[in-house]
């Protein structure tokens, strides 16, 4: 069975602080996708990132960076020097080679301090 | 490129009555998907059509309907509204069917069941 567990739920930091966002998932598949999602209060979810099963390549996008581990099954997430503009749920999921729903994990309110 | 639309943004229904969202892909996306959003129950995926098939269905009852258009755009229907509708109704649209594809949400329609 699929699953993403994100056990945080909630963070609170203060501006420029560095906060890491947990993701957890299970697959039988051997190949399979993960993605990072941020909603905003006005309920879009906006794309941050899509990984595949076989780049385990961490990934840094400005002041964001990725660490995948298949090891640990986990998918983490870093804002580096945190800002207000960060505040927002940040959602991680998992979909699978053959069918592209998306499995859901619970997700993680991050607020940013000023 | 304009992202994926959704109308309308917000309603408001009465028990028993029924409701239609609308989505309209970003241009050239043949695969449209729904998911409900509510506090209990997280992101859950409803179904997903590709070239007017219904591709994959979530567990919802059959209340929940959809379809897609030649021209990629979709609609739900629930009917014989319950209380528990009451969620944010995301639509989102990616290029394919099949786990490879980035997925895109639009912003959502709000539904409110009294």
């Amino acid at each position: 069975a699929q699953k993403v567990t994100q056990a945080q739920t909630e963070i609170s930091v203060v501006e420029k602080e560095d906060v890491t966002l947990d993701c957890v998932y299970e697959t039988r598949d051997t190949t399979y996708y993960l993605f990072w999602y941020k909603q905003p209060p006005s309920g879009e979810l906006v794309f941050l990132i899509r990984r595949n099963s076989f780049d385990e390549q961490n990934e840094i996008s400005g002041r964001y960076s990725w660490n995948f581990q298949k090891s640990t099954s986990s998918f983490n997430f870093t804002i580096t020097a945190s800002q207000v503009v960060d505040s927002a749920v940040y959602f991680c999921a998992l979909s699978e080679l053959a069918l592209g729903r998306l499995y859901f994990g619970r997700g993680t309110q991050l607020t940013v301090w000023p | 490129k304009a992202g994926v639309t959704q109308t309308p943004r917000y309603l408001i229904k009465t028990r028993g009555q029924q409701v239609t969202l609308s989505c309209s892909p970003i241009s050239g996306h043949r695969s449209v998907s729904w998911y409900q959003q509510t506090p209990g129950q997280g992101l859950q995926f409803l179904f997903e059509y590709f070239s007017e098939t219904q591709r994959n269905k979530g567990n919802f009852p059959g209340r929940f309907s959809g379809r897609q258009f030649s021209n990629s755009r979709s609609e739900m229907n629930v009917s014989t509204l319950e209380l528990g509708d009451s969620a944010l109704y995301l639509c989102a649209s990616s290029p394919f069917t099949g786990g490879g594809n980035t997925i895109y949400f639009g912003e959502g329609s709000w539904l409110t069941v009294v």
